[in-house]
């Protein structure tokens, strides 16, 4: 079965840190997403992948660094973390249309 | 860009009863479109995927219509029970959007026993 992966789960930040989430998939799909859930918001896309070595800005990419360094892996990087960054990330992969969700990483930055 | 507007932001029903979610959208273009479930705590959950093509969709207890004069997509759950308490969420592919998704800002919709 499909297999979104995110590390850690939870993680507290201190403002002006380096946080990098982690997100790992097996199901050897193409594409891979970062989004933020903030109440009332719904999902916002941050970067995105279409494959190996590239990443894309989405609508919010400011404050924020992606890299995919191979086709499992996609990794969110934030250089100096703000409290406005404290939200809930999800990872994503897919291929075509359909994406398939991690369980999420809450993050809080102090 | 894509906007999606989604209506209510809070839904509470009781069991039984049914429960309707509307989501309109500005992309004429728009072709692929989604509802998700989110529980408390957890990931999103696909309920139902749309083409463009096809106006009526139904699952097991709910209904997805899409209506492309209007540009509105709603999900119909037509006798709610507490299991379908939970966040709900539409999302949208354009073409104008690059292929990505466009999500609507939520429902949680509550089931009352």
């Amino acid at each position: 079965e499909a297999a979104v992966t995110q590390s850690p789960r939870n993680k507290v930040a201190v403002t002006g840190g380096k946080v990098t989430l982690s997100c790992n998939q097996t199901n050897n799909h193409n594409n891979m997403y970062w989004y933020r859930q903030d109440t009332g918001h719904g999902l916002r896309l941050i970067h995105y992948s279409y494959g190996a070595g590239s990443t894309e800005k989405g609508d919010i990419p400011d404050g924020y660094k992606a890299s995919r360094p191979s086709q499992e892996n996609f990794s969110l990087i934030l250089e100096l973390a703000t409290p406005s960054q404290t939200s809930v990330y999800f990872c994503a992969s897919g291929d075509s249309y359909e994406q398939y969700f991690g369980p999420g990483t809450r993050l809080t930055v102090l | 860009g894509e906007q999606v507007e989604q209506r209510p932001p809070h839904l509470s029903v009781r069991e039984g009863d049914s429960a309707v979610i509307t989501c309109t959208y500005t992309d004429p273009n728009s072709y692929y479109f989604f509802w998700y479930k989110q529980e408390p705590g957890a990931s999103l959950q696909l309920l139902m995927k749309v083409f463009s093509s096809t106006e009526i969709n139904e699952g097991q207890g709910f209904t997805v219509l899409l209506n492309k004069k209007d540009k509105r997509l709603s999900l119909n759950l037509t006798a709610a029970h507490p299991g379908d308490s939970a966040a709900y969420f539409c999302a949208v592919i354009s073409n104008n959007a690059g292929a990505k998704l466009t999500f609507g800002g939520g429902t949680r919709l509550t089931v009352r026993p």
